[in-house]
């Protein structure tokens, strides 16, 4: 499978701390982004890094990339209730113009 | 306002019948995705298609069948041929930027039951 991985699986903190999840991922990418679903709800998507890109930041949110290690991290700062959801990575593997292959995501719970 | 819809937003279905999802956009996108979720489960590409009147198979595409017959619509059928169908299906559509597909726009998904 191609399917790339997120850790952890679920994560649960309080308003306020930040929540890390990472994302491995097995082959070369061309881009990676980072999706948030609320449950039930369809996708939506957060920020893209291109593949010659290190850190991105988008508000609270900061993603990194470490092509050599083929892993990605996105950070949440100063976590809120309203962040709970599920987040999912997905690469854009190089070579393919369409198909982005999801991780099975990281369950955020953020207690008030 | 700007988007993707999908309807219905929960579909049942008795085993041996016919469904079709619809998925309607109207951000003037090319490309449209439909997707299986199953519980814990991160998104499997069921087809995708790039232009009007053509379209690709993804990973799981056995038991479902797709048309395009317009840039806006892009309807997936689950058949009867399909022998696990309970999940959530997500459409998508995305747009063509300096020769490449980026980032996908999600309608709101539909729970589809096999009773």
């Amino acid at each position: 499978s191609q399917q790339g991985e997120e850790d952890p699986q679920a994560l649960s903190i309080q308003e306020g701390e930040n929540a890390t999840m990472n994302c491995s991922y097995k082959t070369s990418i061309n881009n990676l982004q980072w999706y948030r679903q609320n449950s039930g709800r369809g996708l939506v998507h957060l920020i893209l890094i291109r593949s010659n890109e290190r850190e991105k930041h988008s508000g609270r949110l900061r993603v990194t990339l470490d092509t050599s290690k083929k892993s990605s991290s996105l950070l949440i700062t100063a976590s809120r209730a309203a962040d709970t959801a599920s987040y999912f990575c997905a690469q854009k593997s190089a070579g393919s113009n369409y198909k982005l292959t999801f991780g099975k995501g990281t369950l955020l719970t953020v207690n008030p | 306002d700007g988007g993707i819809t999908q309807s219905p937003k929960y579909l049942f279905r008795k085993e041996g019948q016919n469904v079709t999802l619809s998925c309607e956009q109207n951000l003037n996108h090319d490309a449209m995705y439909w997707y299986r979720q199953d519980p814990g489960q991160g998104l499997r590409l069921i087809y995708y298609s790039q232009i009007v009147n053509d379209f690709q198979k993804g990973d799981i595409a056995e038991g479902y069948s797709v048309s395009r017959e317009k840039k806006e619509s892009f309807p997936l059928t689950v058949t009867s041929a399909q022998k696990n169908p309970t999940a959530f299906y997500l459409c998508a559509s995305s747009i063509l930027e300096g020769g490449r597909y980026n980032e996908q726009f999600f309608g709101p998904g539909t729970r589809l039951t096999v009773l």
